[in-house]
């Protein structure tokens, strides 16, 4: 799986949207760019995936580069509960069933 | 639908004991995966099993460390002779096997993982 660079950490004003970049330039053709979030002490939370065009769901957007080089998840109004740490992650979408494999992720810290 | 249940949600061994991790996959799912979370670092994978095979168990220790998934019950993630070194968080997911247009994908869902303390 191809390497993702985020930035440790971010804030962001409650309401406000967060855009949470991610660097994935080693990323292959047949590799899928997934977002997840993990708030304090909770599991993993599935947000969104996509493959090149942008997509959208009821809880972010995926903005992905032309080149596919890089990412960026928007949150488009920022709740406290948005407080999390957000990992980027880079697979193979088909064939076997693989495991994450999770970076040091961004800590969003949402502020009132 | 319940999600991935996970049990204990704490638990506290002494140096030497045994402990054992259940998992209980979403209805449907017949994937499993287990991840271990050590204090202030990432999650990292330890096993892959689908009922009663190990699929990838390369993240996991050689030694002490031991998972199943059998025909009927959870998924158990046994830890023998546990060291404090053991103290971490261990998550649980599992997935089913969508297919698309895209071909066949997993989507994971997480448990809310079981914090062992070992004194």
């Amino acid at each position: 799986d191809a390497k993702t660079t985020q930035p440790p950490s971010m804030d962001c004003a409650e309401g406000r949207a967060a855009n949470l970049p991610c660097n994935h330039s080693t990323i292959s053709g047949n590799e899928y760019v997934y977002w997840y979030r993990q708030i304090h002490s909770q599991g993993p939370q599935y947000i969104i995936h996509g493959l090149k065009n942008n997509e959208t769901n009821e809880m972010a957007s995926l903005i992905i580069t032309e080149d596919r080089k890089s990412s960026t998840l928007i949150l488009p109004h920022a709740t406290l509960r948005d407080t999390a740490v957000y990992y980027c992650i880079v697979r193979v979408l088909s064939g076997s069933a693989r495991q994450l494999t999770f970076g040091s992720g961004t800590q969003l810290t949402v502020l009132p | 639908n319940a999600g991935v249940m996970q049990n204990p949600r704490h638990l506290v061994r002494r140096r030497g004991q045994e402990a054992r991790l259940r998992c209980s996959p979403m209805k449907g799912h017949s994937h499993v995966y287990w991840y271990r979370q050590l204090p202030e670092e990432g999650l990292k994978f330890m096993v892959y099993l689908q009922k009663e095979n190990i699929i990838d168990e390369s993240g996991m220790p050689k030694e002490r460390f031991s998972a199943e998934f059998p025909k009927e019950g959870p998924s158990i993630l046994r830890i023998q002779q546990v060291v404090r070194g053991d103290s971490a968080a261990y998550f649980c997911a599992s997935s089913l096997t969508r297919v698309t247009s895209g071909g066949k994908y997993y989507e994971q869902y997480f448990g809310p993982g079981t914090r062992l303390t070992v004194t």
